[in-house]
C-alpha cells in the first residue's frame, strides 16, 4: 500500500540554524500538507499545498518557514532560522483531494532544537 | 473560526469491554467532514473513520461508530470490543466542506486510551 515517507525521523539541530524537513508524498496525491505537534499538545495546521503554490497558512507559519515542491515527487519544509519553540514533532500529510478524501499521514520528523 | 474540543484527556477501558470517546466542535458552516484519527506510540497517524455532516446516519467501521449529534455538534467515538491494539491517542478533526477550502484539518487536544489486560 502506497505511503508518506518523511526524512529524517529525528533531527537535533542548534538554535539559529537551517533545517529541511523531506516528506514523498503518495504520488498521485494533489494535496499537501505540513502540521506540527509540541510534545504532550494537540495537532495544529501548518500549511497547506496546491498546484505549486501555498493555499493557505496558519498564523504559526511566518516568514522562518517556507515550502517547495522542487522536483514533483518531494516536499520540503524548510525553517531558515531555528528556535527553540520550533521544536515538535512535524507530520506530512497528502491528500488526493479535499472534502472527505483521507489525509495519508507520514510517520513525522522530531525536531529537536537546542 | 472552528474549532474542535476532546474535554477527557485520558480515557482507559478493560478489554473486550465498550468505551466512548468524547468529541465537541464549534462552527457556522452547514456542509463539513469529522474524522477520528488514531496516534499509536510509533506517532503516525491512521484514519480510524469519518461522517460526513450531510449524513444522518452514524459510520460505522467494524468495531468503530460514531454517534453524531449535528444540532448538539457533538461526534463521540464508541469502540467495541477493545483490544490491547487499540491503546492510542485519539485525535478529533473538522474539515470544511465549502467550495474553495483547502482541505486542512483542525484537530482537538486528543485522549489517551488506556487498555487494561
Amino acid at each position: 500500500e502506497p505511503e508518506v515517507t518523511q526524512t529524517p525521523s529525528h533531527q537535533v539541530t542548534q538554535m539559529g540554524q537551517e533545517v529541511i524537513l523531506r516528506c514523498v508524498p503518495i504520488s498521485n496525491h494533489l494535496y499537501f500538507y505540513w502540521y506540527r505537534q509540541i510534545l504532550g499538545q494537540k495537532v495544529e495546521f501548518l500549511v497547506s499545498f496546491y498546484n505549486n503554490e501555498i493555499s493557505e497558512k496558519s498564523e504559526i507559519f511566518d516568514d522562518q518557514f517556507s515550502v517547495e515542491r522542487p522536483d514533483g515527487s518531494n516536499f520540503t519544509l524548510k525553517i531558515r532560522s531555528t528556535k527553540l519553540e520550533d521544536s515538535a514533532m512535524y507530520f506530512c500529510a497528502s491528500s488526493v483531494g479535499t472534502g472527505g478524501r483521507e489525509q495519508y499521514f507520514g510517520p513525522g520528523t522530531r525536531l529537536t532544537v537546542t | 473560526a472552528q474549532t474542535v474540543t476532546q474535554s477527557q484527556p485520558e480515557m482507559s477501558v478493560q478489554e473486550a469491554e465498550t468505551v466512548t470517546l468524547s468529541c465537541t466542535y464549534d462552527t457556522s458552516e452547514s456542509d463539513y467532514y469529522l474524522f477520528w484519527y488514531k496516534q499509536p506510540p510509533s506517532r503516525q497517524m491512521i484514519l480510524v473513520i469519518r461522517q460526513e455532516a450531510y449524513k444522518q446516519q452514524n459510520a460505522t467501521e467494524n468495531r468503530f461508530s460514531v454517534n453524531f449529534q449535528k444540532a448538539a455538534k457533538s461526534f463521540s467515538l464508541k469502540i467495541s470490543d477493545s483490544q490491547l491494539g487499540d491503546a492510542a491517542m485519539y485525535f478529533c478533526a473538522y474539515r470544511s466542506d465549502f467550495s474553495g477550502n483547502t482541505g486542512k484539518l483542525i484537530f482537538g487536544q486528543g485522549t489517551t486510551l488506556q487498555v487494561k489486560p
